[in-house]
């Protein structure tokens, strides 16, 4: 079975700090695709940064960049330039390639504050 | 513009009604899902559609019916057998296909209160 483990319920940072959000999968796939999103308060679930775990390289969105580590599964967050509108809750996720119907887990979630 | 669209943005139900949540979506995206999310915790996934006309029970499905005779349209209903109704409902899409391009997409989300 796949599980996402966000052990941080909750973290604050200040504007234009850099964070860095945790995030722990198991699985026994070799092939699969990870996945931050982030719900702001008005609860719409925006895709923030995606990472296929064939690729070595990690992902960069502008200011969003992961640190993924297939070994020790693990995926996290980093945020630079913290701005006001990172204000959210941030969700890990993880999939199977499609190919037979595959689910998608996400995290517990972690409420990131951005502050003035 | 493509993308999900849900409808209405908010829903009160009475004890004992059955009240039928929409979902649209226009990226001709094959697989759909349903999950409700309630205050300060995850996504649970309530029912979800890989092709028209089949969908499968996720890991909460009692008291919720589905349907999918459309490709674009996956509605959910919350019938009366649900004893804990309120909550939020997101719908969600899959896009699908050659490697690297698995991802899912959300709509707006209902937010749905039992009076």
């Amino acid at each position: 079975a796949q599980t996402v483990t966000q052990s941080q319920p909750e973290m604050s940072v200040q504007e234009a700090e850099t964070v860095t959000l945790s995030c722990t999968y198991d699985t026994s796939e070799n092939n699969y695709y990870l996945f931050w999103y982030k719900q702001p308060p008005s609860r719409q679930m925006i895709l923030v940064i995606r990472q296929e775990a064939y690729k070595q390289q990690n992902a960069t969105e502008n200011r969003f960049s992961v640190n993924f580590q297939k070994a020790a599964k693990s995926f996290s967050l980093k945020i630079s330039d913290s701005q006001l509108g990172d204000t959210a809750m941030y969700f890990c996720a993880f999939t199977r390639p499609t190919g037979n119907f595959n689910k998608f887990y996400f995290g517990s979630g972690t409420k990131l504050n951005v502050k003035p | 513009d493509g993308g999900i669209t849900q409808s209405p943005k908010y829903l009160f139900r009475k004890e004992g009604q059955n009240v039928t949540l929409s979902c649209e979506q226009n990226l001709n995206h094959d697989a759909m899902y349903w999950y409700r999310q309630d205050p300060g915790q995850g996504l649970r996934l309530i029912y979800y559609s890989q092709i028209v006309n089949d969908f499968q029970k996720g890991d909460i499905a009692e008291g919720y019916s589905v349907s999918r005779e459309k490709k674009e349209s996956f509605p959910l209903t919350v019938t009366s057998a649900q004893k804990n109704p309120t909550a939020f409902y997101l719908c969600a899409s899959r896009r699908q296909g050659s490697t690297g391009t698995d991802t899912q997409y959300f709509g707006p989300g209902t937010r749905l209160t039992v009076l």
